[in-house]
């Protein structure tokens, strides 16, 4: 059965810093993986999505990066701002088409 | 639409009550996913349509859950006799089909008193 852990659980930093989420799983066997953001009472925005023939993928100020073999993928966010707070979730993809979740990182950028 | 949309935002009912959530996926999703989300959880699958059949519906707690999309395109998500425990944000997602992101909808907040 896959797992999808995230590390840490909640992280706060000043703003400007740079920071790196992490999401480990357990089944290398992966179709994808996705990166969402989610704010308060609100549905997920998918930031980041890296097939498992990809290495990393970025967008903006976002880079995530995926090694299948090792089961793991960062989210790196340079430059934070306050906007960025919310909690990140990580999702894998396997066959079929469910993703599996992480329980999230909820980060807090103070200004 | 421009976007995914559930149908109600928020939703109080009394435990044993019958309700019904609604999504409307993005046009031309093919795929459409219903998953359910616990305070403090990532969310967890429930169902996935292709088209208007149920292609997995190994996520679903019981037999009081079910789901229909008679058309390939809204889908409607049923609880029977709702329970205190059924209390979560229920979302949904649409997607091309497999290798495509998914886009979610806002959800829809299920309080069951």
């Amino acid at each position: 059965k896959q797992e999808v852990t995230q590390i840490p659980a909640a992280l706060s930093v000043p703003e400007g810093e740079n920071l790196v989420l992490n999401c480990s799983f357990t089944d290398s066997a992966i179709y994808n993986l996705q990166w969402f953001r989610q704010d308060p009472g609100k549905g997920l925005t998918s930031l980041l999505l890296i097939q498992s023939s990809q290495r990393e993928q970025t967008s903006g100020r976002l880079n995530a990066s995926l090694d299948k073999s090792s089961g793991r993928s960062t989210l790196y966010i340079a430059a934070s701002q306050p906007g960025d707070s919310a909690t990140y979730l990580c999702a894998v993809r396997r066959d079929g088409n469910k993703l599996v979740f992480g329980a999230g990182t909820i980060l807090r950028v103070k200004s | 639409g421009a976007g995914v949309s559930q149908t109600p935002s928020n939703k109080v009912t009394e435990k044993g009550k019958y309700v019904e959530l609604r999504c409307d996926p993005i046009s031309g999703h093919t795929a459409l996913y219903w998953y359910r989300q616990s305070l403090g959880q990532g969310p967890e699958f429930l169902i996935y349509f292709q088209g208007t059949g149920a292609a997995d519906d190994s996520g679903l707690p019981n037999d009081r859950f079910f789901a229909v999309r008679p058309e390939g395109s809204v889908s409607t998500l049923k609880i029977q006799r709702t329970e205190r425990g059924d209390s979560a944000v229920y979302l949904c997602a649409s997607s091309y089909g497999q290798g495509s992101g998914y886009t979610f909808g806002s959800g829809t907040r299920l309080t069951v008193v």
